[in-house]
């Protein structure tokens, strides 16, 4: 089964400043798709970059991107240019390619809190 | 309104009552997921459905009962609710069951067992 570990429960960061997330995970998969989502205090979860693993290009969506190492298993997101409204928590997650494994369900890390200090 | 949606957003109950927390989509999506959130554990899936009157079981299914009678809703039941189902429950749905195809997530169901 797999496994998606977050290594840091909280993290802070200055405003306008760059923080980076860790996540790491465990498959014996070689085609999977990796997810990071926000979750603000409104609880909503918001798909924030997406990453297929046959992809070695690094995903990037405006002021986000990812680190991605196949070989290592991580999968970490970098927020560059931080900005109040990016506090929340945020979540890691796997996805199968196969439909068998729970019609393709997420699997989520624990989550990290992520602060920006004014 | 369109999109994805839960009822109630708070529901309080007491040890042994039967709760039915609601999912309503309007994208006709085929696939629906219930996640049950938990401090220190993320989100974990409880039961999802491929299409109407398809279900399975997820990776914590003990307690909870569904139904897909119609595309559209995904009912989640707590048959007897114990002080372990306290939780935050969401709703996804997905157009199809391919990885690549986005979970869209509902505003979350906040339940209280006393």
């Amino acid at each position: 089964a797999q496994t998606v570990t977050q290594s840091q429960p909280e993290m802070s960061v200055q405003e306008a400043e760059t923080v980076t997330l860790s996540c790491t995970y465990d498959t014996s998969e070689s085609d999977y798709y990796l997810f990071w989502y926000k979750q603000p205090p409104s609880r909503q979860m918001i798909l924030v970059i997406r990453q297929e693993a046959y992809k070695q290009q690094n995903a990037t969506e405006n002021r986000f991107s990812v680190n991605f190492q196949k070989a290592a298993k991580s999968f970490s997101l970098k927020i560059s240019d931080s900005q109040l409204g990016d506090a929340a928590m945020y979540f890691c997650a796997y996805r199968s390619p196969s439909r068998k494994t729970s019609g393709s369900r997420l699997t989520f890390g624990e989550g990290t809190q992520l602060t920006v200090n004014p | 309104d369109a999109g994805i949606t839960q009822s109630p957003r708070y529901k309080i109950t007491e040890t042994g009552r039967q709760v039915t927390l609601m999912c309503h989509q309007t994208w006709s999506h085929s696939y629906m997921f219930w996640y049950r959130q938990d401090l220190g554990h993320g989100l974990r899936l409880i039961y999802y459905s491929a299409a109407a009157d398809i279900t399975d079981k997820g990776e914590v299914p003990d307690g909870y009962v569904v139904s897909r009678s119609k595309t559209e809703n995904f009912p989640l039941t707590l048959e007897s609710a114990t002080r372990s189902q306290t939780s935050v429950y969401f709703c996804a749905s997905s157009l199809a069951g391919g990885p690549g195809n986005e979970q869209f997530f509902g505003p979350g169901t906040r339940l209280t067992v006393l």
